[in-house]
């Protein structure tokens, strides 16, 4: 089955704490993409990758990092996580392609930084 | 550059009645344009897209939209709204050259369907 798998869904955690959301997919896609959903904004993104070992800024990289060292995986990592960075976070992965792609999302991992 | 308007941060609908949610993109040339669908607890499920070639774009689960150039505008329809439609529904637009790999998302509609 063709899918996006982040872990963990739940994360709880303290402020500067680092920790790392995991993110891979089986369908060896090209693009890989991180968002952010918060209430009222929608999603977002924060880093997006066109393949392995190349990442680019997203609209909201900010305490961010990010790899892409194997096609398949795209951990997003927070080296010293803040309150304002709890968020529901999707990873999504595309084809390569223009128009004619569709982007799949991970199940979402909820984030709380206190 | 890009962005998405959703007109309606919340829409409640009766079940068999029609369904609109509103989307105003803009862009300085024509972009891809689509709509995601959220479940409780869930990720995005992509509901349809439009990458130039018909106007009218159907999907799944009985909904469609109409890129319309003239108004900006891209909304969904469902001509009977289902108990199932509940969820939250975003717009999203990308640029042509990257298609759905960069995609800007409007702030979401939240529907509600009343037995």
């Amino acid at each position: 089955e063709a899918q996006v798998t982040q872990n963990p869904r739940y994360l709880i955690t303290v402020t500067g704490k680092k920790l790392t959301v995991t993110c891979s997919q089986n369908m060896n896609h090209e693009y890989m993409s991180w968002y952010r959903q918060d209430p009222g904004l929608g999603l977002r993104q924060i880093y997006y990758s066109m393949n392995v070992e190349v990442t680019d800024k997203g609209d909201v990289p900010e305490g961010y990092k990010v790899s892409r060292k194997e096609k398949r995986n795209f951990p997003l990592i927070l080296e010293s996580p803040s309150p304002n960075q709890t968020s529901l976070y999707f990873c999504a992965s595309t084809s390569r392609g223009r128009g004619n792609t569709e982007a799949f999302f991970g199940q979402g991992t909820r984030l709380t930084v206190v | 550059a890009q962005s998405v308007t959703q007109l309606g941060s919340h829409v409640s609908v009766s079940e068999g009645a029609l369904v609109l949610l509103r989307c105003n993109y803009s862009s300085s040339v024509p972009p891809y344009l689509f709509w995601y669908v959220q479940y409780p607890n869930q990720g995005l499920q992509l509901l349809l897209k439009y990458t130039s070639a018909a106007t009218l774009v159907k999907g799944i689960n009985g909904f469609e939209a109409e890129f319309k150039k003239s108004e900006t505008s891209f909304h969904l329809t469902k001509p009977s709204a289902h108990m199932s439609d509940a969820a939250e529904y975003f717009c999203a637009v990308s640029p042509h050259q990257t298609g759905a790999n960069n995609l800007f998302f409007g702030t979401g509609t939240r529907l509600t369907v009343i037995p």
